[in-house]
């Protein structure tokens, strides 16, 4: 079974520009969650959709937002790129809704110049 | 407010030593923790997870020690290998937040051969 795909893998971008960010979930997998993870903070996470429908939402601007296709395909926006916006984008599926173990992919490597 | 506490933030450790790792959290409707490894360039893996219901979990050299009261929690690494180098991440989620999880900060761990 396919794991997670997270494309692309690495992303330069500047300042002000806007990005996105796509992943592939496990077949049969509903729920997709995004993280931020820097050095340092660890895992932060940003957001969840389950059945095309956000669920949780993180603590994080507006600028950040995502959406999930019928497949269970998501992605993931921002909008206006700030310097601190640089970290890897971590994407996790996983099989049930609640407590289920995550599945995370490689992660895209986000760069703002 | 960081919700999961993690310690040390680097760890050195001889081949065949032990590796404890341990983390704190705030809030005792946690219920749900869960310990993943990541390697470099790879996103982190599921390693072993537990339940507030039991105290200690083993799944091969890999042990959770689960301490309610305290509200504490760690990993603990039997017989550590080289390629056990890896951060190590605890976790915690609440039940009725689907999967919304609330990650420490990792600890990296080196084995020396």
């Amino acid at each position: 079974k396919a794991g997670v795909t997270q494309t692309p893998r690495y992303l330069i971008k500047t300042r002000g520009q806007q990005v996105t960010l796509s992943c592939s979930p496990i077949s049969g997998h509903r729920s997709v969650s995004w993280y931020q993870q820097t050095p340092g903070q660890g895992l932060q996470f940003l957001f969840e959709y389950f059945s095309e429908t956000q669920r949780n939402k993180g603590n994080f601007p507006g600028r950040f937002s995502g959406r999930q296709f019928s497949n269970s395909r998501s992605e993931m926006n921002v909008s206006t790129l700030e310097l601190g916006d640089s970290a890897l984008y971590l994407c996790a599926s996983s099989v049930d809704t609640y407590n289920s173990p995550l599945h995370f992919g490689n992660g895209t490597r986000l760069t703002v110049t | 407010q960081q919700q999961v506490k993690q310690s040390p933030q680097s760890l050195i450790v001889q081949k065949g030593g032990i590796s404890i790792i341990n983390c704190a959290y705030e809030n005792t409707a946690f219920d749900y923790f869960p310990w993943y490894q990541q390697f470099p360039g790879k996103g982190p893996a599921l390693l072993i997870a537990i339940r507030p219901d039991v105290s200690e979990k083993k799944e091969g050299r890999f042990t959770i020690s689960f301490n309610k009261s305290a509200k504490q929690f760690s990993l603990h690494i039997m017989d550590s290998q080289p390629g056990d180098s890896a951060t190590y991440f605890c976790a915690a989620s609440l039940t009725n937040t689907g999967n919304q999880f609330y990650f420490g900060t990792g600890t990296s761990l080196t084995v020396i051969p």
